[in-house]
This record gives C-alpha cells, structure tokens and sequence, in this order.
C-alpha cells in the first residue's frame, strides 16, 4: 500500500530564505505527483505537478523535483514571503486516478 | 469558469438523519473522488469514480455512499451519519493522469 510521508511537519523561517519541503513515498509506481497548498479552514489549491516521466517543474518562485526511483519528491521556495504562510500538501497520484496524501508541512514565514 | 462546487459548504445535523453532499464539476473530466480531511490524520479518501457507474472504495468507505449517474456529479450520501463522521470533507475531479481540481469544502458537525 502507498505511503506518503512528508518532513518536517512544521517550519519556520525568516522571510527572504530560501527552503525546501520534502516528500517521500514508498511505491515508485506512480502517475504523476501533485503539491498543494492549503490555508487554514480552505480548500486546496494546486501548485505544481509533475508526471511521473518528468525530472522537474517550475512555477515562479516553486520548483518541484522528482526522482521516481528513489521516491522522492522536494518543494524549493525561492526567496520566501509571510504570504507563503500555509500547509503544503504533497500527493502521488495512481493508475487508478487516485491520489495518496502526505500529511503535510505547516510553513511559517515570519516578516 | 472551471471548477468544482460543494453544497452545502458548512452543515450541523444530528445522529441517524440521512444527508447528501453535492459535488459538481464542469470541466468534463472522468475521474472524480471524496476525501475527508481530519487533524493529525490528513486527507484520507472515501471513494472514488473512474468515469460514469463506476465507482470503488477508497481507505475510509464506511459509513458511505456515493453514486455516479451523470459525468459532473458526484454526491457523497451519509445514510445515518455518526458523531465519527464530522469532519471536512472536498471533492475532486480530474482527467485521470493529469492535474486534480479540488471543490472549497464542506464542513460537517453530527451531534
């Protein structure tokens, strides 16, 4: 059964520092994989996906790597900001259109 | 504009009383799917659909029903909710490998 584990579960920082969320699954058979970002009591929205043929993903100040075969999966933030305050989801998607969470990690960025 | 709709979004009701929370999506996709978001447990999912009349379970069934009849619905029907199924649930559609839409939520009290 797939296992998403995601470390740290929480962290803070300084605003202006570059950081990096990791996640990690246990069956490298997977579609794709999915990171979101969460505010407190919202729904999710998506921030980058990478299909499971692909190294890496880039969206402004994101960048999502991908090694399927060691499982694992890393969220760089570039120059962080307080608005990126927020729980950063990460999910691996399978051949059945179903996706397995990780727990999270609660990201605080102090002014 | 493309997304997915919850109904209700916040709802309180009491043991043994059937409900039904709607999901619809308007992007055509094939795959949907219900998950329910607990503290310290994270998004475990309930069920999901791979395309019209099929469906299967996902970790958490019990206590669930779901039904797809038409393409953009997908409710999730708690016969005789429990005091264990309050909890936040989201909806979710997608292309099947491709990227995940999530509906804003709904919040669910039993008493």
């Amino acid at each position: 059964k797939q296992e998403v584990t995601q470390i740290p579960a929480a962290l803070s920082v300084p605003e202006g520092e570059n950081l990096v969320l990791n996640c990690s699954f246990t069956d490298s058979a997977i579609y794709n994989l999915q990171w979101f970002r969460q505010d407190p009591g919202k729904g999710l929205t998506s921030l980058l996906l990478i299909q499971s043929s692909q190294r890496e993903q880039t969206s402004g100040r994101l960048n999502a790597s991908l090694d399927k075969s060691s499982g694992r999966s890393t969220l760089y933030i570039a120059a962080s900001q307080p608005g990126d305050s927020a729980t950063y989801l990460c999910a691996v998607g399978g051949s059945q259109g179903n996706l397995i969470f990780g727990k999270g990690t609660k990201l605080s960025v102090k002014p | 504009e493309a997304q997915v709709t919850q109904n209700p979004r916040y709802l309180i009701t009491v043991t043994g009383k059937k409900l039904t929370v709607t999901c619809s999506q308007n992007m055509n996709h094939e795959y949907m799917s219900w998950y329910r978001q607990d503290p310290g447990l994270g998004l475990r999912q309930i069920y999901y659909s791979m395309n019209v009349e099929v469906t299967d379970k996902g970790d958490v069934p019990e206590g669930y029903k779901v039904s797809r009849k038409e393409k953009r619905n997908f409710p999730l029907i708690l016969e005789s909710p429990s005091p264990n199924q309050t909890s936040l649930y989201f909806c979710a559609s997608s292309l099947g490998t491709l990227e995940w839409f999530f509906g804003p939520g709904t919040r669910l009290t039993v008493l």
